[in-house]
């Protein structure tokens, strides 16, 4: 299986600031999600993009995804302390990888 | 729906010992994969299934770890024998086609 690479494995940031996190892969995909993972907890959808499309928001986030170097970014704005948690990136067939931790402290 | 259901949350064993993993995917769904997550290597895909049928196994570290779906609502993870590095949560996670995976709460196992 192909393994999606989240970087930086952590991320420290204070509320109200954005977290960038970012992701790379090997394989061609028709799709590429981000999860989040609260400790102890399985994980939980946020996000998905499609191979043709090239930004996507859902409230506070914003996804881009470029296909020729075979990356994405997630950005969260005005990130708050129930953020903290694992993110990860994902499609069918991925091995998900250790995530990016991000701790957002009050 | 209940989300995917996993069978036990916490499993316990003696190295040696045989270990079965159980998962009840959302219904209508006909992806179905098996992960494990440890500190050291993340969350690992070990194998999926699409409408029951085992299309990507590359993921099953040796000949001790066996999968299988008999049926769409069911599948089962074995790891015979079992040892302490086997020592992880496994996550099963289902999906409509090939998009957003759902995922159970995960079975904690600790091989002693």
């Amino acid at each position: 299986s192909q393994q999606g690479e989240e970087d930086p494995q952590a991320l420290s940031i204070q509320e109200g600031e954005n977290a960038t996190m970012n992701c790379s892969y090997k394989t061609s995909i028709n799709n590429l999600q981000w999860y989040r993972q609260n400790s102890g907890r399985g994980l939980v959808h946020l996000i998905l993009i499609r191979s043709n499309e090239r930004e996507k928001h859902s409230g506070r986030l914003r996804v881009t995804l470029d296909t020729s170097k075979k990356s994405s970014s997630l950005l969260i704005t005005a990130s708050r302390a129930a953020d903290t948690a694992s993110y990860f990136c994902a499609t069918v067939g991925l091995n998900f990888g250790k995530g990016t931790s991000l701790l957002v402290t009050p | 729906d209940a989300g995917v259901i996993q069978s036990p949350r916490h499993e316990v064993t003696e190295m040696g010992q045989e270990v079965t993993l159980r998962c009840k995917p959302i219904s209508g769904h006909d992806y179905l994969f098996w992960y494990r997550q440890t500190m050291m290597r993340g969350l690992e895909l070990l194998i999926y299934f699409n409408n029951n049928v085992p299309i990507d196994d590359s993921g099953m570290p040796e000949d001790r770890f066996s999968a299988k779906m008999p049926n769409a609502s069911f599948s089962t993870l074995k790891i015979q024998p079992s040892e302490p590095r086997d020592s992880a949560v496994y996550f099963c996670a289902s999906s409509f086609g090939p998009h957003e995976q759902f995922f159970g709460p995960g079975t904690r196992l600790t091989v002693l």
